[in-house]
């Protein structure tokens, strides 16, 4: 059984660039959420999809969008890089009604904006 | 102010020590308490939950909460060089469970 599964582990964008981001939760699992983990910084949330739809979102802009597929992955869209996006993206997938204990994170993607 | 702060280390012991990483909190409406591992370059994975106050014991690791001082503990008894990583602390509140909250991470060394 395949955990949550990130591409592309490592880019690297210019400023100003737009940039995507994947994810393939668990298998069973309906609800994907999206952090970004600064280096040195614990994982900030940016926001849920269930059902397709955004359901929470975090203290980020609106340069940061996502979407999610009728099989649950997810995209995580990010316009106009600016040089602090830089940083760890990570996925987290959890089941229907988990709880916190069911949540799962994949390895991430690496984004680095020069 | 942060809602979690967490001491980041980092934190260098050797080892068989016992472990002591804490987190406190500011938000009253968290009842769901986790701590995660985080091994270098990798994603966190998850060590302990509780919900509410109380402890809770998996192993050599100890979890514990309490709520009224908005505090929370993770004990690593007989520390490996395996548990050399970065421990996160998370929380989550009713009607967000899934929605969470990190400390910044202590960088924890266990020493051969």
């Amino acid at each position: 059984d395949a955990g949550v599964t990130q591409s592309p582990t490592h880019l690297i964008k210019t400023r100003g660039q737009q940039v995507t981001l994947r994810c393939s939760p668990k298998s069973g699992h309906d609800t994907v959420s999206w952090y970004q983990q600064a280096l040195g910084q614990g994982p900030q949330f940016i926001f849920q999809y269930y059902e397709e739809e955004e359901r929470q979102r975090g203290n980020f802009p609106d340069r940061f969008s996502g979407h999610q597929f009728p099989n649950y992955s997810s995209e995580l869209n990010v316009n106009a890089l600016l040089l602090g996006d830089s940083a760890l993206y990570l996925c987290a997938s959890s089941p229907p009604g988990g709880a916190g204990n069911t949540i799962y994170f994949g390895e991430g993607s690496w984004l680095t904006v020069v | 102010q942060k809602e979690v702060e967490q001491d980041p280390g980092p934190l260098s012991v050797p080892e068989g020590a016992i472990v002591s990483l804490n987190c406190t909190y500011s938000n009253s409406a968290f009842q769901y308490f986790m701590w995660y591992r985080q091994y270098s370059r990798k994603g966190p994975e998850l060590l302990m939950y509780t919900y509410s106050s109380g402890n809770k014991e998996d192993g050599r690791f100890t979890a514990q909460v309490d709520k009224s001082s908005k505090y929370i503990s993770l004990f690593i008894r007989d520390s490996q060089p395996s548990d050399s990583a970065t421990y996160l602390c998370a929380m989550s509140g009713p009607g967000s469970a899934r929605q969470l909250t990190f400390g910044s991470g202590t960088q924890l060394t266990v020493l051969p």
